[in-house]
């Protein structure tokens, strides 16, 4: 099975900063990784598939990078909004393990 | 427009079965590419993939919960349905299900529509 894993757990940043959430594969996923944000009490959002492509509707401000066991979600200049737990999801194979989370708060 | 919509028992005993369904419409299940899945979430816990049914009825399964786990559809309906055996209070949770294309049909892959979720606890 191919796990994923993420760093950090919890993140503390102010209005205005750029963040970056890792997400590591236990085996290669080539660039088949998601990126979700959820917040309290709701379902989860897609934000990016294909490692780095931006999902419909969402801010250019939140971008994606990566492939193989390695990505990176970068949030730039955060908005009050944007304060949530983040996830990623591999879909290389047919096991579509999300990462434990990261929960992005406000300092 | 894409919507689905979770329903089921709010409380189940131990052991019991939990039988949740999955309400859509805006795409059908027939059509090539067409994918739901179920994904839940222990309070305060991270979400955890459950299992997906694809267009062609090819179904797949979280090993970890695989004997546990049957996914079925009922396309004239628009349904899909999980069925959860032997339950206990740690499978606690809210639980989606999700629409999703599948690469294969040009789709992004990603899960990009979620149900509301529905919250299942486990209690004696």
């Amino acid at each position: 099975d191919i796990q994923m894993t993420q760093s950090p757990s919890t993140l503390s940043a102010s209005v205005g900063d750029r963040v970056t959430i890792t997400c590591r594969a236990s085996q290669s996923v080539g660039d088949w990784l998601a990126w979700y944000q959820q917040k309290p009490g709701k379902a989860p959002k897609l934000l990016i598939y294909k490692a780095s492509s931006l999902e419909s509707g969402v801010s250019s401000r939140f971008s994606g990078s990566g492939s193989g066991t390695e990505f990176t979600l970068t949030i730039n200049s955060l908005q009050p909004d944007d304060f949530a737990t983040y996830y990623c999801q591999q879909y290389n194979s047919y096991t579509f393990f999300f990462g434990q989370g990261t929960k992005l708060e406000i300092k | 427009q894409i919507t689905l919509k979770e329903s089921g028992p709010t409380l189940v005993k131990p052991t019991q079965t939990l039988t949740l369904t999955c309400t859509f419409s805006g795409f059908s299940l027939s059509t090539s590419g067409m994918c739901v899945s179920w994904i839940r979430q222990p309070p305060g816990k991270a979400l955890e993939w459950l299992a997906l049914i694809y267009w062609d009825d090819d179904k797949h399964y979280s090993p970890s919960l695989k004997s546990r786990l049957t996914i079925s559809r009922d396309t004239s309906k628009n349904q899909v349905v999980l069925t959860m055996t032997n339950m206990d209070p740690v499978d606690t949770g809210t639980y989606y299900c999700a629409h999703r294309v599948a690469v294969s049909a040009g789709g992004t892959g990603g899960m990009d529509v979620w149900g509301q979720g529905t919250t299942v606890t486990v209690s004696s």
